[in-house]
Order: structure tokens, then sequence, then C-alpha cells
């Protein structure tokens, strides 16, 4: 596709339930990264991908969250037992190469836990 | 101390004049640069990418960067009220390909 595509757009989770948000890169991208944006703040790092390498997952708040990208494109990121601290938007975006920085971010996906 | 500060605003200037946005870091070591424009409700936007001391031009924006200072800034020159919006800034470093975001600034452009 033309651009970084997430799904779904918008989720709502009641407490304790597990969610899995997708992220479809642009095609031969090498890095993807996910990020948690909470009202008013930057995004916040969560976990990088080079292929299907997970080179840093040191963002990941708890062991309630996990991200795979097992054939080096579509990544999932899963959160586990969803909690109300978990509500934000969850970015997902990726970059060409290794080292440019130049990363490109798709719509998100909003994330409310009632 | 956060790695990478910027005033959060917002910071109010009149259509046509100069907004002047700026991003401070902390890792020495940083060795990318870059400025998103995140609209409401929207995801961030890649505006400028800056690698070197100096600036760098594109179209109305400027993006600044000095290394001994650790210091970024952004001028975007004759403003437009469509230029409203939050600017982040973000910063990786050198051994990582992770960005680290600002928390933004808002810029409010008036007609």
């Amino acid at each position: 596709g033309a651009g970084v595509s997430q799904s779904p757009r918008y989720k709502v989770a009641k407490r304790g339930q597990d969610v899995a948000l997708r992220c479809d890169p642009i095609s031969g991208h090498v890095s993807l990264f996910w990020y948690q944006q909470a009202l008013g703040q930057g995004p916040e790092f969560l976990t990088y991908f080079q292929n299907e390498a997970q080179l840093d997952k040191s963002g990941l708040p708890s062991d309630r969250f996990f991200a795979e990208r097992p054939e080096g494109s579509v990544s999932t990121l899963k959160i586990q037992r969803t909690q109300q601290e978990d509500s934000a938007v969850y970015l997902c975006a990726s970059s060409l190469d290794v080292g440019t920085g130049e990363a490109f971010f798709g719509q998100g996906t909003r994330l409310t836990v009632v | 101390q956060k790695e990478v500060e910027q005033n959060s605003g917002p910071l109010s200037v009149p259509e046509g004049a100069i907004a002047s946005l700026n991003c401070t870091y902390s890792d020495r070591g940083s060795q990318s640069f870059f400025w998103y424009r995140q609209y409401s409700g929207k995801s961030p936007e890649l505006i400028m990418s800056i690698y070197s001391n100096g600036d760098k031009e594109d179209g109305r924006f400027t993006a600044q960067l000095n290394k001994a200072s650790q210091y970024v800034s952004l001028l975007i020159r004759d403003s437009q009220p469509s230029d409203s919006a939050t600017y982040l800034c973000a910063v990786n470093g050198e051994n990582t390909d992770k960005l680290i975001f600002g928390t933004g600034t808002r810029l409010q452009v008036f007609p």
C-alpha cells in the first residue's frame, strides 16, 4: 500500500479483555516501530523491529504487552488483561532502512478501556 | 530531565510572521533529528530531517542544528493558519534507531 495502515482505527475494550492491534507497514520497509501516545503528550516508544527481529522492547510498560512481526512485514501489538491506563492512541511507524530514522506513521489505533 | 524537551506552548503568531520552535536533547551521541507536525486527531507527519550542524531549508521551513549546544530548532516563515498544529521534535541516538519524541509545541497562527 501507499502508506502505513493500522487496524482497527478505534477499539473499545472492557477492562480485563485482550486486544490485538495490527500494523501493515510500507512495502519494503525494514524497520517497524510501535509508539503509545497519551492525550497532550508526545509519542512514547514501545518497541522496534528490524525485519522479523525485535531489537528493542525496552518501552513496553509491562509483561501484558507483547509485539511480534513473524515474517518481517505485518506486525501485531497484543495487550493482555487491559487496564484503564492502557487507554491511548497506539501508533505504528516504518522506515525504509536501518539508521535513516525517517519514520512514517500510520493513522493510529485509539484504544479505550472501560 | 527528559531526553527531548520542548516548550508545550501554545505559541501564538500572526499570519505572515515567522514561528520559531525550539528543542533541546540530552544524549550527546544523537545523530539524527526530525520535526514532525501533528494536527489534532491525526498522526505525526514528517516535515524535516537534519543530520549535521547548520541550517537546512525546505520551502517555508528551516531546521537548525547545533550539536555543541544540543539544540534543534524549526523556523516557519510566512506562517499560515493551516500551520496551526503541534510540532514534535524527535531524536535518535548513536546506537539505536528508535526515535525519542518531545511532548510537542502547539502552534497557533491567527489571521
